[in-house]
């Protein structure tokens, strides 16, 4: 197994709703991201673990909360969101930090 | 600071050209340096990674170089498909002990091969 799987895929929510973003991967990596990309940008990262431990959170607003329950899956828990919030999100894993980054699909969210 | 330019913005070109991608960067202590293809609204696919010690890789019909002493990447594409269409983002892993796993993206380059 050689992919990162997120779900959902689409994802509509008003300000005052609690969702989750989920990520997965099978292939033993060590090290899982967050990720926000508006259109015609590049990523910005969000939130890096490292064998489960958050080591580094980019300032992120309170209202997205990570969470890294195994080795193998990612969190991503949205309350109260912005409009602005609005994105495609996007998880990665590497075996170690610093190795090659695989991404997923991404999470296409829209906040009303 | 790190900060990382591609250049041209958007290229078009008829199938069958050879073509080259350009990444520049402003810092040379660079850990690695990561290409990747993202279609539109979709997921990033790393296509080459290049450590710091390495002048250059291949895949298929890509290769990427690397020449940290003038601060510079190329993704060369042969033999351009229509398939190959997508944009292209380099991205440049710092070389700080500690913080080495951030990515410092450039702004890609928006490719469309022509039939």
């Amino acid at each position: 197994d050689t992919e990162v799987t997120q779900t959902p895929k689409h994802l509509v929510m008003g300000m005052t709703n609690k969702k989750s973003l989920k990520c997965e991967q099978h292939m033993g990596h060590r090290a899982m991201y967050w990720y926000k990309q508006k259109a015609k940008k590049p990523p910005e990262l969000m939130f890096v673990y490292s064998y489960e431990k958050l080591s580094i959170n980019e300032s992120v607003p309170s209202r997205f909360s990570p969470e890294c329950p195994n080795s193998s899956l990612l969190n991503l828990h949205l309350h109260a969101l912005q409009p602005e919030d609005s994105a495609l999100y996007l998880c990665a894993s590497s075996l170690r930090d610093a190795d090659t980054q695989y991404f997923g699909p991404g999470t296409r969210l829209t906040v009303l | 600071k790190q900060e990382v330019t591609q250049i041209p913005a958007a290229l078009s070109v008829p199938e069958g050209e050879n073509l080259v991608l350009n990444c520049s960067f402003t810092d040379s202590a660079i850990y690695n340096l990561q290409w990747f293809r993202q279609d539109p609204g979709k997921g990033l696919t790393s296509l080459l990674l290049i450590q710091s010690s390495q002048r250059e890789q291949t895949s298929g019909r890509l290769n990427a170089s690397l020449d940290k002493s003038s601060g510079r990447s190329t993704l060369y594409i042969a033999a351009s498909q229509p398939g190959d269409s997508a944009t292209y983002l380099c991205a440049v892993r710092r070389f700080n002990a500690g913080n080495n796993r951030k990515l410092i993206w450039g702004l890609g380059t928006s490719l469309a091969v022509n039939p």
